[in-house]
């Protein structure tokens, strides 16, 4: 069965620091990883997505997020926060060859502090 | 741009009473999803259809039915709302041409059940 653990409900970093929000997941075969954002009563936004091929991939408003097999990890990344990357950030996986079904994580919620 | 638009952004409906919302997407999405959202859960499959009349049960289908008599609407169907179905739900949909497609999403139906 496919999982995803988003292991901190709350993150909170500074205007300008880089920022890392943190994604595990759980698959039995290959693994299709994607990031979503939902700002305050809104749907969710894509990211990024990883297929496959390099480990990093970039995606919108300046976010990257890093593949790692070994550790089943795809942790979401920014060099400088804005006060405006301030959301609620969802991983979500889907396993190759099960289906079209996502799982998202229970999502984590993103506080830049001026 | 794909649109996913859904009916209410706000709903209140009263336990036993039969509700509806409903979902259209401009882009020719063969896949149509119906997520709930709620705080700390992340996102839960509901239904979901991959083509016109055609559905199946996602992780949560109890309550709920859904029906897609055109391939751009996917309606959900709750037939005798309860209090513990008051929650956010979220419309999304995707291209079928390959199990690593997006899914884009509506901005969200708030419903409460008193």
């Amino acid at each position: 069965a496919q999982s995803v653990a988003q292991p901190e409900d709350q993150v909170n970093v500074a205007e300008g620091n880089p920022l890392t929000v943190k994604c595990t997941y759980s698959v039995s075969g290959n693994p299709y990883l994607f990031w979503y954002v939902q700002y305050p009563n809104r749907g969710l936004q894509f990211l990024l997505k990883y297929i496959t091929g390099d480990n990093l991939v970039k995606g919108s408003y300046g976010f990257e997020a890093e593949f790692n097999k070994s550790q089943t990890s795809f942790h979401l990344k920014k060099p400088s926060a804005l006060v405006s990357d301030s959301a609620l950030y969802f991983c979500a996986v889907r396993e190759y060859n099960y289906g079209q079904n996502f799982v998202f994580g229970p999502g984590t919620r993103l506080s830049v502090l001026p | 741009d794909v649109k996913v638009t859904q009916s209410s952004r706000y709903l209140v409906k009263r336990t036993g009473e039969k509700v509806f919302l409903e979902c259209v997407q401009d882009m020719d999405h063969e896949n149509m999803f119906w997520y709930r959202q709620d705080p700390g859960l992340g996102l839960r499959l509901i239904y979901f259809s991959y083509d016109v009349k055609m559905k199946e049960k996602g992780d949560i289908p109890e309550g709920y039915s859904v029906s897609r008599e055109k391939k751009e609407r996917f309606s959900l169907i709750l037939e005798s709302a309860s209090t513990n179905q008051t929650s956010m739900y979220l419309c999304a949909s995707s291209l079928a041409s390959g199990r690593t497609d997006t899914q884009y999403f509506g901005p969200g139906t708030r419903l409460t059940v008193l």
